[in-house]
This record gives structure tokens, sequence and C-alpha cells, in this order.
């Protein structure tokens, strides 16, 4: 099955630098990666996505890289705010399934 | 509200005693998926299901947990003799049917056995 690595565990920035969080994974046919932002006690909500023929996707602050190569995507949140505090989960689904593993969360903390 | 909701959202048991989950996916998605988050943890996938069918069920589902849905409509999660160990978030999350399209997550439901 898919193994997904992630990191920070915890990454803590003053309001507007960019925070960068990173994700590996194992299984080369995996090829769509989203990312979940988990405020405290609520539901996980997609963020963003990439699927695997692109190597870049953006959307205002919030951007993903993908290098299939290595075998990582990284989460790229530009000019941080307060609200962006919150933990950061990423996945990847093994490439026959669509059952994805999750990472272990990194905890941003953006500091007014 | 036309998301995925879930019922109860906090439920305290004692140790031996039988719960039950429901979740209610967004109405036109076939698909439904069961998860379990601890403290500090991403979800963790337990059980999916395609319409009424169950299609997979990880490692992690023991013979204590049975899932359902009956109609491929709303799905129920049974935990059998709780342990505190099944103490946990229960996830519920739904998408479409086409792809590996995005899934939308439930609010979960806190499950504490005393």
């Amino acid at each position: 099955g898919e193994n997904v690595e992630q990191h920070p565990s915890t990454l803590s920035v003053q309001e507007g630098d960019s925070a960068v969080i990173k994700c590996t994974y194992s299984d080369s046919a995996s090829n769509y990666f989203p990312w979940y932002k988990q405020e405290l006690g609520k539901r996980p909500q997609l963020i963003i996505d990439i699927r695997s023929n692109v190597g870049e996707k953006k959307d205002q602050r919030i951007a993903v890289t993908l290098n299939k190569t290595a075998k990582h995507f990284s989460l790229h949140i530009t000019e941080t705010q307060p609200e962006d505090s919150a933990v950061y989960f990423c996945a990847a689904p093994s490439g026959g399934s669509y059952i994805p593993t999750f990472g272990r969360g990194t905890s941003l903390i953006v500091h007014p | 509200d036309t998301g995925v909701s879930q019922d109860p959202r906090h439920k305290i048991t004692k140790r031996g005693q039988n719960v039950t989950f429901r979740c209610d996916p967004i109405s036109e998605h076939n698909r439904l998926y069961w998860y379990r988050q601890t403290l500090g943890q991403g979800p963790e996938f337990l059980t999916y299901f395609q319409n009424e069918a169950q299609l997979e069920k990880s490692r992690l589902l023991s013979d204590r947990f049975s899932a359902e849905r009956p109609k491929g409509s709303f799905s129920t999660l049974e935990i059998q003799r709780t342990e505190q160990g099944d103490s946990a978030m229960y996830l519920c999350a739904s998408s479409q049917l086409q792809g590996r399209e995005t899934q939308y997550f439930g609010p979960g439901t806190r499950l504490l056995v005393l």
C-alpha cells in the first residue's frame, strides 16, 4: 500500500511569511494529491489538489508543486495570516485505489 | 446544508456497550468512506462503499466493527463491545463516482469509551 510521510509536524511562522509543507509518497502509480486543512474541532476541508499530469497548481495564496520523479509534493502558503493556523494534511491514494493514505499532519501556527 | 452530515456529534459510552453512528452523504455522491482519527494523526481508512456495495475494508477494522449502506444513501457504522481504544473521532466522507474525485468530509462523531 501507499506510505505517506509529511514534514514538518509543527511549523511556526510570523504573519506575512511563507510556509512550506512537504510530503513524500511511495507508490509511483499514485496520480492524485489533495491537501486538507483541519481547524480545531472541525472537519478536514480540501484546500487544493493536483493531478500527476501537471507540476504546479496555484489558487491565490496557496500553491502545490509535484515532483513525480522524486515522489514528493509540497504545499506553499504565501503571505500567511492568523486564520491560516490549522492542521494541514496531505494525502495520496495507491495507484489502483480510491482510498487515500493521509500524512500525519502539520500544525501551522501563524503569529500576528 | 447540503454537505455531509453525521449523527450524533458526540457519544460517551461505557466499555462493553454497542454504539451506532450514522452518515448522510452529499446526495449525488455514490462513494462513501469511513475513517477514524485520533489526536495528532491523519484520518485512517476503515471502509468504503460504492452505492450499496462495501468494496474495501481496512485491516484496522476488527470484527467488532460493521458498516452498512442498505439503499446506497446513508450509512451506519456499528461498534460492538466497545473498548477504551475505540475512543476517537469517526469521520465519514463522500465523493462522486467518476475518477478519483475529491472527498468531502462530515463533521465527525467523537466517541469516548469510559
